[in-house]
């Protein structure tokens, strides 16, 4: 079974509305990453977290980590057509970033005008 | 800002060829990654290295093999590409965080076709 769990797989939101995308894992998160990809192209980093309630912003996007379930939710306030693509989260198991981040499947962001 | 640079955007081969991809970091990082991304599947850790001449394999290595003799550089390798290896695939770089966790850079992708 897949270690990372992302929900939803997709989500059409009108402009203007909020919405949240989901990221679980099984497995005692070390650190947990958030990257926007636009369709082709590379991975853009959005936030890091680490501590258990720890909450960050950039601009209208927020991201939070429940330590105790594992999960971390990305929140977007007021979507706009730029928020379009799709957003990823991959988990650090181990410290020092040598072995990588484990990714979910990511969500599939449209947002309808 | 950190780049990696990926050499090709978009690569079509021949089944049986020999694939090189190449990705290069400007920012001496000691940590680097190789990826492919398929619909469905998400992204999987194919090798990664971190150090020089150094190579760890990941999910997924099977069917490829990894070369990196300067630091800034990490090279894919299909010794013999099949039609089951067409996907996108990202390289990505970070630091060497000690017992911190150290974000990834990602290159733009190579969309590799072999037909």
């Amino acid at each position: 079974s897949q270690e990372l769990e992302q929900s939803p797989q997709s989500l059409i939101v009108q402009e203007g509305k909020n919405l949240t995308i989901n990221c679980t894992s099984s497995k005692t998160l070390y650190g947990l990453y958030w990257y926007k990809q636009k369709y082709g192209e590379g991975l853009i980093f959005l936030m890091m977290l680490q501590k258990g309630g720890e909450e960050k912003s950039h601009e209208k996007i927020t991201a939070k980590l429940d330590e105790k379930k594992q999960q971390s939710s990305l929140h977007i306030t007021a979507s706009q057509p730029s928020h379009a693509g799709i957003y990823l989260c991959g988990a650090a198991y181990s410290g020092g970033g040598a072995d990588g981040l484990t990714f979910g499947k990511g969500t599939h962001l449209i947002i309808q005008p | 800002d950190v780049k990696v640079t990926q050499s090709s955007r978009y690569l079509v081969k021949r089944t049986g060829e020999k694939v090189f991809l190449e990705c290069v970091q400007d920012m001496d990082h000691e940590n680097m990654f190789w990826y492919r991304q398929d619909p469905g599947l998400g992204l999987r850790l194919i090798y990664f290295s971190y150090d020089v001449k150094m190579k760890e394999k990941g999910d997924i290595p099977e069917g490829y093999s990894v070369s990196r003799e300067k630091k800034e550089r990490f090279s894919l390798i299909l010794e013999s590409a099949s039609t089951n290896q067409t996907s996108m695939y990202l390289c990505a770089s970070a630091r060497q965080g000690g017992r911190a966790n150290e974000k990834l850079f990602f290159g733009s992708g190579t969309q590799l076709s072999v037909l």
